[in-house]
């Protein structure tokens, strides 16, 4: 079994400050992450994966996000925000390569509001 | 730039009735999803095809919900009788052969339902 909590339903940051979206995750076995971007009305969009090999991963738009064993954690993360971050996030997760069907749990999501 | 394509973006309907949602996915991509996503909440994966195959319905609410994808490309959704409960943003997305999500997920914009 597996499961994604992120913390926090609405964030709020003030344009240039820093991003932090936390996202922890519950997985038997060693996962593959994910963090995607959703903007009103709009399907999902790939910000950036994890699945194997450096733990600090770094995205499109200037987000990165760190893979933590042992904090069970996958954390997003910006320097400086831009009006254009608003948006939903959604972090995911998937089992990692068990080979065959993987199913994809995502969690309940972030909304970003980036104030001028 | 390929993209997957849904129809209708946005339909109303009244309950009872008879809807039906339709998706075209990226070419060559063997793995097909249809997620639900109700407002404020993450994607929920209703089914998933391998090619043809469904490799997982079990969140489907078969008594009024069915879906298919006969010749491995593109697919519907269909909900008879559509309930007020139904009312939600649905979601195809595709992938290439393989792992499910070990390479990266492609999604459409989506089918905004509203059942009044």
């Amino acid at each position: 079994a597996q499961s994604v909590t992120q913390l926090g339903s609405h964030v709020s940051v003030s344009e240039g400050a820093l991003v932090l979206l936390r996202c922890n995750y519950s997985s038997s076995v060693p996962p593959y992450l994910f963090w995607y971007v959703q903007y009103p009305n709009q399907g999902l969009q790939l910000l950036l994966k994890y699945t194997t090999g450096a733990t600090l991963v770094k995205g499109i738009n200037g987000f990165e996000a760190e893979f933590k064993k042992s904090e069970t954690s996958f954390h997003l993360t910006k320097p400086s925000a831009h009006m254009s971050d608003a948006a939903e996030y959604f972090c995911a997760v998937t089992p990692g390569d068990s080979g065959g069907y993987q199913k994809v749990t995502f969690g309940t999501g972030t909304k970003l509001q980036v104030i001028p | 730039e390929a993209e997957v394509a849904q129809s209708p973006r946005y339909k109303i309907t009244e309950k009872s009735q008879a809807v039906a949602f339709w998706c075209d996915p990226i070419s060559g991509h063997a793995t097909l999803y249809w997620y639900r996503q109700i407002l404020g909440q993450g994607p929920e994966l209703l089914v998933q095809f391998q090619d043809e195959s469904v490799v997982d319905d079990s969140q489907l609410p078969k008594d009024r919900f069915s879906a298919e994808r006969l010749k491995g490309v593109d697919s519907t959704l269909k909900i008879q009788p559509a309930e007020l409960g139904d009312s939600a943003m649905y979601l195809c997305a595709s992938s290439h052969r393989g792992h499910s999500m070990n390479t990266e997920a492609f999604f459409g914009q989506g089918t905004r339902l509203t059942v009044v």
